[in-house]
């Protein structure tokens, strides 16, 4: 069974540009899941799809951040403009549905670097 | 609301002895906890899951966890670490829906040869 793919890998912009992330999640997983892992810290989600559905975004900064998952299989994450704060590893995570007791299985992340 | 506290940031062990990896939680309604681990330069990868199954929760690579609702603690354990363990760990509570999964800061574990 292939895992999450994300990509690129690693990407450097300076502040005020824009970036895109790209992540095709596991065949069949209905729920997708952005984190955001600030060096040294824990995953924070950043957003969660169900389908092609919104479940929560509260921790979602929308004045830059923006994502979207239109078929309700992969998905993007969108930063514009970008801040030297969004350095961090952005991981993409994919289950096969919405209860609380599912596992999540994570993408290798990207990693962010502002200048 | 749910949250979880690693009470140590760092722990070193050396080769077979022992692991304890803890893990407080907070949660207003029954909890499911992971735990996962993080290798440098892979993603993170399930251990184990409590599900309000059995209290004992046995994970791979010989790591176990017990639910104790009464002190809202999950601890991870191991009897004999070995040099492949080292890596950081997580644990996280999600509550009823799945859609507040929240992580702890993180323990970085080092085994000593």
């Amino acid at each position: 069974e292939a895992g999450v793919a994300q990509s690129p890998r690693y990407k450097i912009i300076e502040k005020r540009q824009s970036v895109a992330f790209w992540c095709n999640p596991i065949s069949g997983h209905a729920t997708l899941y952005w984190y955001q892992q600030i060096l040294g810290q824990g995953p924070k989600l950043l957003i969660q799809f169900q389908n092609n559905g919104v479940v929560d975004d509260s921790q979602l900064p929308k004045d830059r951040f923006s994502a979207e998952r239109l078929k309700g299989v992969d998905s993007t994450l969108k930063i514009q403009p970008a801040k030297l704060e969004d350095s961090a590893v952005y991981l993409c995570a994919s289950s096969h549905g919405l209860a609380g007791q599912e596992t999540q299985y994570f993408g290798p992340g990207t990693r962010l670097l502002v200048l | 609301a749910q949250s979880v506290t690693q009470l140590d940031s760092h722990v070193s062990v050396s080769e077979g002895t022992p692991v304890l990896l803890r893990c407080n939680y907070s949660s207003s309604y029954s909890p499911s906890l992971f735990w996962y681990v993080q290798h440098p330069n892979k993603g993170l990868q399930l251990l184990l899951k409590y599900t309000s199954a059995a209290t004992l929760v046995k994970g791979i690579n010989g790591f176990e966890a017990e639910f104790k609702k009464s002190e809202t603690s999950f601890h991870l354990t191991k009897p004999s670490a070995h040099m492949s363990d080292a890596a950081e760990y997580f644990c996280v509570v999600s509550g009823d829906t799945g859609n507040q999964f929240y992580f702890g800061t993180g323990t970085s574990l080092t085994v000593i040869p």
